[in-house]
């Protein structure tokens, strides 16, 4: 099974800051890797298909890069809304694996 | 508008077996596959396997084989999950999210609302 390893597991920071969160396969997984966003007791939404194309409706705001095993979301401008728990996962092959998730926290 | 229903919480014992479905809406159910998801609490994501578009091939992660069976009814737009023999550690949230299994392009892009699923005696 492929491992997905997201980090860090958790971070703080302030509304209109700029973050960065890594997700590092341990395979090449070409750029078959998407984002998510779940807030709690909701489902997770989808933000990133194939490491960098944004969803309809997702705020420019976030972007995704990487190819290969090394992959990352940024969020420029920290707005309210986006804290919460992120998470990748990988579609190259099943198991479609998940990270553990990153935790983003309100400074 | 395009959605995904699952029902409502289970409370079972140990040994018991659960089935969860997920009713879909808004789109051709035939033209995705389902995937199941689990949340324990507290925890992350772990995927579980799923029932492709077109043919309902199956694919299954390692660790349920032998525990779990994804079905389909095409009829009536709805997807089932059943575990069987349900430990503790099987306390969760169940998900079923759509997905294209033949397009690796595709995120998860619609979810269900969850189904909390509790194993206690």
């Amino acid at each position: 099974d492929i491992q997905m390893t997201q980090s860090p597991s958790s971070l703080s920071a302030s509304v209109g800051d700029t973050i960065t969160i890594t997700c590092r396969a341990s395979q090449s997984i070409d750029t078959y890797l998407n984002w998510y966003q779940q807030k709690p007791g909701t489902a997770p939404k989808l933000l990133i298909s194939i490491a960098s194309t944004l969803q309809s409706g997702v705020p420019s705001r976030f972007s995704g890069s990487g190819s290969g095993t090394d992959f990352t979301l940024t969020v420029n401008s920290l707005q309210p809304e986006d804290f919460a728990t992120y998470y990748c996962q990988q579609r190259y092959s099943p198991p479609n694996t998940f990270g553990q998730g990153t935790r983003l926290e309100i400074k | 508008q395009v959605q995904l229903v699952q029902s409502g919480a289970e409370v079972k014992e140990p040994g018991a077996s659960v089935r969860v479905s997920c009713k879909a809406s808004g789109y051709i159910f035939t033209t995705y596959g389902i995937s199941w998801v689990r949340q324990a609490p507290g925890q992350g994501l772990e995927w579980m396997g799923w029932i492709s578009n077109f043919n309902g091939q199956r694919t299954y992660a390692q660790k349920f084989q032998g525990r779990v069976t994804m079905t389909k009814d095409t009829s009536t737009s709805t997807a089932y999950m059943d575990l069987t023999s349900l430990r503790s550690d099987d306390t969760a949230v169940y998900y079923c999210a759509r997905v294209n299994t033949y397009n690796r392009q595709d995120g998860f892009d619609v979810w269900g609302q969850g189904t909390m699923v509790t194993v206690s005696s």
